[in-house]
């Protein structure tokens, strides 16, 4: 089945020390995104690709960088994380159909990240 | 700034009533408009999509419908079960690509 897989599900690492969430997908879509969401709030957008072209939100911190090598897979890197990174990160998909508008995004099952 | 509403927070039901969860939006120029399910540390799974040109969308039990000119969507969930307890969030579909999600309602069904 079609379908965006993240790896791993679960993350510890501790504080300060680099990790890398993985996302991939097999619908062909050209646009990805990284979502952070914590406990009861709303997911909140850190960064899209739009085929290779990197968006980045403006209240993203710096610690968050991102890579998407081809079509089919996109990394979040956090490179010093701190307690307040502890969080669900979502990748999603979405293709464009018509200039401007886009289908159904497609949410892989997230990673849940503790920062020790 | 376009900003997404949702009302009330946490909703708790009989089995069998049929319900509506709430949506509101600052910008009326949206793209499409998308209802999810969340269950407790899970992704999201999206239940119901509606463009900007559709008033409603129906999918089993559910139905959406979307009023651009007030800036509201509502979800109806006809006959709720236990199993539709999660919690629920709406986003909408600016220009560039960008979603923009609502906090979400916390949905318990009791049986």
């Amino acid at each position: 089945d079609a379908m965006v897989i993240q790896n791993p599900r679960y993350q510890v690492t501790q504080f300060g020390k680099p990790v890398t969430l993985s996302c991939s997908q097999t619908l062909n879509h050209n646009v990805m995104y990284w979502y952070q969401q914590k406990s009861s709030q709303a997911p909140k957008l850190l960064f899209h690709y739009y085929d290779k072209d990197f968006n980045n939100e403006a209240d993203t911190p710096d610690n968050f960088q991102s890579r998407r090598p081809n079509t089919s897979f996109c990394f979040l890197d956090i490179r010093s994380p701190g307690l307040g990174d502890a969080a669900m990160y979502l990748c999603a998909t979405s293709r464009e159909v018509v200039a401007g508008g886009l289908e159904t995004q497609y949410f892989g099952p997230g990673t849940r990240l503790l920062v020790l | 700034k376009q900003e997404v509403t949702q009302i009330p927070a946490a909703l708790s039901v009989p089995e069998g009533e049929n319900l509506v969860l709430n949506c509101s939006f600052t910008d009326s120029a949206i793209y499409n408009l998308q209802w999810f399910r969340q269950d407790p540390g899970k992704g999201l799974t999206s239940l119901l999509l509606i463009q900007s040109s559709q008033r409603e969308q129906t999918s089993g039990r559910l139905n959406a419908s979307l009023d651009k000119s007030s800036g509201r969507s509502t979800l109806y969930i006809a006959a709720s079960q236990p199993g539709d307890s999660a919690t629920y969030l709406c986003a909408v579909l600016y220009n560039f690509n960008k979603f923009y999600f609502g906090s979400g309602t916390k949905l318990n069904v009791k049986p």
